[in-house]
């Protein structure tokens, strides 16, 4: 059963510390997404990639975080210092090109942060 | 601008009754129309989805959606409501050409189904 996984599923740090979250899409798929989700401004794209190259990252804030793929079989996502502002549940969701492009994406279980 | 619109944070149906949730959305060109529904503590999965063709879609778990043009809308139906339709609902849309591609997301529509 092909599924893309997230870890952590859940993580609790200190305002300041580093965190890096981690996907490995499904086998296959060569589109990336990184999502945020919060109750006050929903699914925010933080960050997609097709064939490992970063195609859009405008919604990410570039002071403190940062999104790589360095190989096809994983995508992290990091946040460097964090902040309080920064919980939420962080997604990632994959796609063939042909199902991105028509907007079918397959999303991970997601990782909850709660920063203290 | 692309936008789409849930006007319902929450809706409420009893078991076995027709639901609808709504979704009205703004994008130039012919839109890209989706569903996708998250259970509790899970991530989102896809339900449907219009790309042309057939105003009325259908889709997993029973659940289909009518495309209607000239009221820019995209609603969410089921004939027969179930408890564990319970969850939240996204709708999402993207255009198709140039530079409107990205998929911009609703802010989602609790559904409580009751027994």
């Amino acid at each position: 059963d092909a599924r893309v996984t997230q870890t952590p599923r859940h993580k609790v740090t200190e305002m300041g510390q580093e965190v890096t979250m981690r996907c490995q899409p499904i086998l296959g798929h060569n589109t990336v997404f990184w999502y945020r989700q919060t109750m006050m401004q929903g699914l925010e794209l933080l960050a997609y990639f097709r064939n490992r190259a970063p195609l859009d990252d405008s919604g990410m804030p570039k002071d403190r975080f940062s999104a790589e793929m360095p190989d096809a079989t994983l995508a992290t996502l990091k946040i460097q210092p964090s902040e309080p502002r920064d919980s939420a549940v962080y997604f990632c969701a994959s796609g063939f090109p042909m199902g991105v492009d028509t907007g079918e994406l397959f999303f991970g279980e997601g990782s909850r942060l709660t920063v203290l | 601008a692309q936008s789409v619109a849930q006007p319902e944070d929450q809706v409420n149906v009893a078991e076995g009754n027709p639901l609808t949730v709504k979704c009205t959305y703004s994008v130039s060109g012919n839109p890209y129309l989706f569903w996708y529904v998250q259970y509790p503590n899970r991530g989102l999965q896809f339900l449907l989805k219009y790309i042309t063709g057939d105003n009325l879609v259908k889709g997993s778990y029973g659940f289909e959606a009518e495309f209607n043009k000239s009221q820019t809308s995209f609603h969410l139906k089921k004939p027969s409501a179930l408890v564990s339709d319970s969850a939240l609902y996204f709708c999402a849309v993207r255009g198709n050409a140039g530079n409107n591609r990205k998929l911009i997301w609703g802010l989602g529509t609790s559904l409580a189904v009751n027994p």
